[in-house]
């Protein structure tokens, strides 16, 4: 089946510094790439839809000058948390679909674990 | 708009007993209907997914799902559950440009 990796798994950093995400689709291309958010015992929300070749779209409330994303390839998107602060630590989950359409399978990253001190 | 909701945050079963998580959708067309279980330290898994026809489909792990458009459901079900199906499991719905909208999920456990 087709595999979704993250790196890192987990990172803990300060206040103020940035963190950048990698998902990458190892044995697909995926032209679009999906992240989101999970807090603790609850569900995943969509913060954005990346784009390789053009820019993000990012959902209603997600500050995308804090949550920059860059679809470098057809098989890499990254997602940077600029200036982190404590309220960013999160579960941050990244998804690649197979295909172009509504029908088309997810296929999910592991997750990272961001902790901000 | 688009929601999934799933009733019950949290469902205890005995090992062997049968299964049945909820899930209802409000979607404007024809849905498109998913159910991921994650388990801790794993990415979500598809367990299976509705598209069109046969309204019960069969999934991954003995799991089963039946789509009933007059309810707007598609319940999650299992005749005998395994102590390695403790999880978190998700519903959702796919939306524009294959976004998915997931539900709050379910948290099962399993007793010995």
């Amino acid at each position: 089946g087709a595999v979704v990796s993250q790196h890192p798994s987990w990172v803990i950093c300060k206040s103020g510094t940035s963190v950048k995400i990698e998902c990458r689709s190892l044995d697909f291309q995926a032209t679009t790439m999906f992240w989101y958010r999970q807090f603790p015992k609850q569900s995943l929300m969509l913060m954005a839809t990346s784009n390789e070749g053009s820019k993000a779209t990012y959902e209603q409330g997600v500050e995308k000058d804090k949550f920059l994303i860059n679809h470098a390839s057809l098989t890499l998107s990254t997602l940077t948390v600029t200036s982190a602060h404590p309220e960013d630590s999160s579960f941050y989950i990244c998804s690649a679909p197979r295909g172009s359409g509504r029908t088309d399978t997810q296929y999910f990253g592991p997750g990272t674990r961001l902790t901000v001190l | 708009a688009q929601s999934v909701t799933q009733p019950d945050i949290h469902i205890t079963v005995s090992e062997g007993a049968s299964l049945e998580l909820r899930c209802n959708y409000s979607y404007g067309a024809t849905p498109y209907l998913f159910w991921y279980v994650q388990s801790p330290g794993q990415g979500l898994q598809l367990l299976l997914k509705y598209f069109s026809g046969d309204t019960l489909v069969q999934g991954i792990k003995g799991f089963e799902a039946e789509f009933k458009r007059s309810q707007s459901s598609f319940n999650l079900r299992k005749p005998s559950v395994h102590w390695s199906d403790a999880a978190e499991y998700f519903c959702a719905v796919g939306s524009q440009g294959g976004k998915l909208i997931f539900g709050q999920g379910t948290e099962l456990s399993v007793k010995p």
